[in-house]
């Protein structure tokens, strides 16, 4: 999920294919992580959440994989349809009781017919 | 719920002038967050308030940027001058407060300093 400049990275995925999603954090002290997913013109959405404890959650059609080793974070979307076009964000609380939520750059979901 | 309401949703104004930009948070969040989204700087934290009171405003870009939370159900982010770099998306979020983090946002407002 990391961008460069104006560019956000872009994922392309054929219809009813399953989508991966990456992101790479820095903070080892965070202990709270969340997917949003932005469409055009609108404010982010929240998708799904996860709690360092844990290292999997799932939800309807989502999936989110949490590796403290690595410092990283994945939203898998099963059988991608149109509507998942958006742009996707990975998002932390840097925990120690800050209630602040640091979004990353994001990453461009494109569905191919 | 209605959700946050943010006004207004397009802002078009002249370098130097004044700018505020309005937010009504879920009614019960205690926690409110204004964030700016840009193409080269994606979605910066600027301030955020729990039960009114601002606790981190590190990301206010500077003097000219001002927010207040005058009560549970209003919020203000006021640029004074307004300059062009200003231009960006300003959103405002709420949440349940401590320990329920997820933030609903509002549709934003689009600001343009020309």
């Amino acid at each position: 999920g990391e961008s460069v400049g104006l560019h956000l990275p872009t994922l392309s995925v054929q219809e009813g294919d399953n989508s991966i999603i990456n992101c790479a954090y820095s903070n080892s002290a965070s202990d709270y992580f969340i997917w949003y997913k932005q469409e055009s013109g609108k404010g982010p959405q929240f998708i799904i959440d996860i709690r360092s404890n844990m290292d999997k959650r799932q939800g309807q059609r989502v999936t989110v994989l949490l590796n403290k080793t690595v410092k990283h974070l994945s939203l898998q979307i099963a059988a991608t349809q149109p509507g998942d076009s958006a742009v996707y964000f990975c998002a932390e609380n840097p925990g120690n009781r800050d209630d602040k939520i640091i979004f990353g750059k994001g990453t461009r979901l494109h569905i191919l017919p | 719920d209605a959700g946050v309401i943010q006004s207004p949703r397009h802002e078009v104004t002249e370098m130097g002038q004044e700018v505020t930009l309005r937010c009504k948070p879920i009614s019960g969040h205690n926690s409110l967050f204004w964030y700016r989204q840009t193409m080269m700087r994606g979605l910066e934290l600027l301030i955020y308030f729990n039960n009114n009171v601002p606790i981190d405003d590190s990301g206010m870009p500077e003097d000219r940027f001002s927010a207040k939370m005058p009560n549970a159900s209003f919020s203000t982010l006021k640029i004074q001058p307004s300059e062009p770099r200003d231009s960006a998306v300003y959103f405002c979020a709420s949440s349940g407060g401590p320990g329920a983090n997820v933030l609903t946002f509002g549709a934003g407002s689009r600001l343009t300093v020309l």
